[in-house]
């Protein structure tokens, strides 16, 4: 299995701070990139795939970057509703894996 | 728009049958990719298979041996079985679109866009 591992497991922040998440692929994943935000006591929500792009409705303060091994995500000028904890996931080889989650608080 | 709601028995004794059924509202079920995504506080999130419309199926190699998934596309529901529980099945199972892309020599990945609210089931006599 492809090992994900995302750091910082957790991180503080204040509103308007700009924050920065890295996941790391113990192997090559390509571009087959994807981040979720998911709140407490609710589903996973995509922000973004293909490495870089937004799916529809996600605010532009949220970017992704990277290929291969290593990505990150971004959050801009942090909002209120971006408290939340985030995920990466791959999906260039079988099984899908997600990495540990990064606790924004 | 399409929604996801999970539905399942809440509470399952070791060593039985886990049975969870996934409805599928407000699009096509025939020509998607569905997947079974499980949360514990032990794991994060796994993945446990994906089914497509057709009936494909690929599953997480380390549950394979457990899990079923089927369609009913008449019905618009997708199902996962999981036999021989035990403690450690005990998460939040989710259902969620998934939306590989197999074009002619080419491949591309769009997430999962859209999650069911999910279903509780704890292992327990």
């Amino acid at each position: 299995d492809i090992q994900m591992t995302q750091s910082p497991s957790s991180v503080s922040a204040s509103v308007g701070d700009s924050v920065t998440i890295t996941c790391q692929a113990s192997q090559g994943v390509s571009t087959w990139l994807a981040w979720y935000q998911q709140k407490p006591g609710k589903a996973p929500q995509l922000l973004i795939y293909s490495a870089s792009t937004l799916q529809d409705g996600v605010p532009s303060r949220f970017s992704g970057s990277g290929s291969g091994t290593d990505f990150t995500l971004t959050i801009s000028s942090l909002q209120p509703e971006d408290f939340a904890t985030y995920y990466c996931q791959q999906a260039n080889t079988f099984p899908l894996t997600f990495g540990g989650g990064t606790k924004v608080e | 728009q399409v929604q996801l709601q999970e539905s399942g028995p809440g509470v399952e004794k070791p060593s039985e049958t886990l049975s969870l059924t996934c409805t599928v509202s407000g699009g096509s079920i025939r020509s998607q990719y569905w997947s079974w995504v499980r949360q514990s506080a032990g794991k994060g999130l796994e993945w446990i298979g994906r089914i497509y419309g057709s009936g494909r199926i690929h599953y997480n190699p380390n549950l394979e041996s457990r899990v079923s998934l089927s369609i009913d596309t008449s019905q618009y529901q997708v199902s996962l079985k999981l036999f021989s529980v035990t403690a450690a099945d005990t998460a939040i199972y989710y259902c969620a679109r998934d939306r590989p892309y197999y074009g002619s020599g080419f491949y591309k990945y769009n997430g999962m866009d859209v999650w069911g609210q999910g279903t509780k089931v704890t292992v327990s006599s």
